[in-house]
């Protein structure tokens, strides 16, 4: 079954700074890769994902992710942090199986 | 406007009394599947289903029974709630194969005392 682990409970980075949230997954065939972003008192919303092709993927808000297959990871970033995009944010993925797997989720502080 | 309908938002619940949380999907959309976020845990996934008439378990079925007798609906129901059910949950649906990402709905947030 597949797995994703996000190591970092907690991110605190300064606004302007460059900003990674890590996350590492395990599946058996391809690997279908996920962000997802959580504001306080909503619903999760889409962020990126990586199906195949380059490994660098863009998405919302500025954000991007690499996806590396020798170390199993789909790292977030961001060129320059903002106050705003404070938020808990999920790394998922999904097998052929249809289900998706979330990682535990990793709280991004930005401070001004 | 695409999206996934969860109602209520906020309940607050006794011990046994029997609930439904209902969701709807207006996108046609074939999968649909309900979690639990609780902090630490990030989200645990109750049931699934993979169209009408098809549900399945996830890691986290005791305590919880599901429906799809249409495609753009997926009750969760707890037939008797109790206090380990307090959560926040939300209902998601994407169409079929991996390479989808999930709407999700708002979510909502129960209590059970």
């Amino acid at each position: 079954a597949q797995s994703v682990a996000q190591p970092e409970d907690q991110v605190n980075v300064a606004e302007g700074n460059p900003l990674t949230v890590k996350c590492t997954y395990s599946v058996s065939g391809n690997p279908y890769l996920f962000w997802y972003v959580q504001y306080p008192n909503r619903g999760l919303q889409f962020l990126l994902k990586y199906i195949t092709g380059d490994n660098l993927v863009k998405g919302s808000y500025g954000f991007e992710a690499e996806f590396n297959k020798s170390q199993t990871s789909f790292h977030l970033k961001k060129p320059s942090a903002l106050v705003s995009d404070s938020a808990l944010y999920f790394c998922a993925v999904r097998a052929n199986n249809n289900d998706m797997r979330f990682g535990a989720g990793t709280r991004l502080t930005v401070k001004p | 406007e695409a999206q996934v309908t969860q109602n209520p938002r906020y309940l607050i619940t006794v011990t046994g009394k029997k609930l439904t949380v209902t969701c709807s999907q207006n996108m046609n959309h074939e999968y649909m599947s309900w979690y639990r976020q609780d902090p630490g845990l990030g989200l645990r996934q109750i049931y699934y289903s993979m169209n009408v008439e098809v549900t399945d378990k996830g890691d986290v079925p005791e305590g919880y029974k599901v429906s799809r007798k249409e495609k753009r609906n997926f009750p969760l129901i707890l037939e008797s709630p109790s206090p380990n059910q307090t959560s926040l949950y939300f209902c998601a649906s994407s169409l079929g194969g991996p390479g989808y990402g999930y709407t999700f709905g708002s979510g909502t947030r129960l209590t059970v005392v």
